[in-house]
């Protein structure tokens, strides 16, 4: 069964502190690895798209990576308004549907 | 370029109402998907619309349905609501050709009393 998994649930870092979330999956044959992040009572941002492993890609604060079990994503010297819960997801096997981690909730203090 | 934009914002039903949620994919886009996301949950797939027709469906019963129009917006219908029912629904659009990358709207949240 396709599944995703995201850990820590949630981290608590100060302004400045680089950290790395972690996303793993199970699927069968992976069609595309997605991070997105969603703010309060809003719909999710797209950030990235990782299809093979050994694939980054990076964006201001934020770096991701992919490998043949898990992704992660760095956060460089996070700010205030990083803050917000970051969602991992992966196509299933048929390329219509995302299936969704729980998501890791950042909150980053100045 | 307009972004995925969805109606209306917030809705409060009664138990076994029916509602319906209305999305305006992204200019381009051909495909629609939806999503119902608990609190504290990821978003969990309901069914996608492509060419007027459903393309893939979640693990919902029927009484969730959908529509998809030609100019490609899409319209989720919920019948004999439960409390259960109370989430954010997401409308989500892609293209069927590249990366497959969807783009959500900000969504809608149901409540069920």
């Amino acid at each position: 069964e396709d599944q995703v998994t995201q850990s820590p649930e949630a981290l608590r870092l100060q302004e400045g502190e680089s950290s790395s979330l972690n996303c793993s999956y199970t699927v069968s044959g992976l069609r595309g690895l997605f991070w997105y992040r969603q703010d309060p009572g809003k719909g999710p941002e797209f950030l990235f798209t990782l299809y093979s492993a050994g694939e980054e890609k990076e964006k201001e604060r934020l770096k991701a990576t992919l490998t043949k079990k898990e992704s992660f994503l760095h956060i460089t010297a996070p700010k205030p308004e990083d803050s917000a819960t970051y969602l991992c997801a992966v196509h299933n096997q048929a390329g219509t549907a995302l299936i969704f981690g729980k998501g890791t909730t950042l909150s980053v203090s100045s | 370029e307009t972004g995925v934009t969805q109606s209306p914002t917030h809705l409060i039903k009664t138990r076994g109402q029916q509602v319906t949620l209305r999305c305006s994919s992204q200019s381009g886009h051909n495909t629609v998907s939806w999503y119902q996301q608990a609190l504290g949950q990821g978003p969990q797939f309901i069914f996608q619309y492509y060419r007027e027709e459903e393309n893939g469906r979640g693990n919902f019963p029927p009484r969730f349905s959908g529509l998809q129009f030609p100019n490609y917006s899409s319209e989720l219908n919920v019948n004999a609501l439960e409390l259960d029912d109370s989430a954010l629904y997401l409308c989500a659009s892609s293209t069927r050709q590249g990366t497959y990358e969807q783009y959500f709207g900000p969504g809608t949240r149901l409540t069920v009393t």
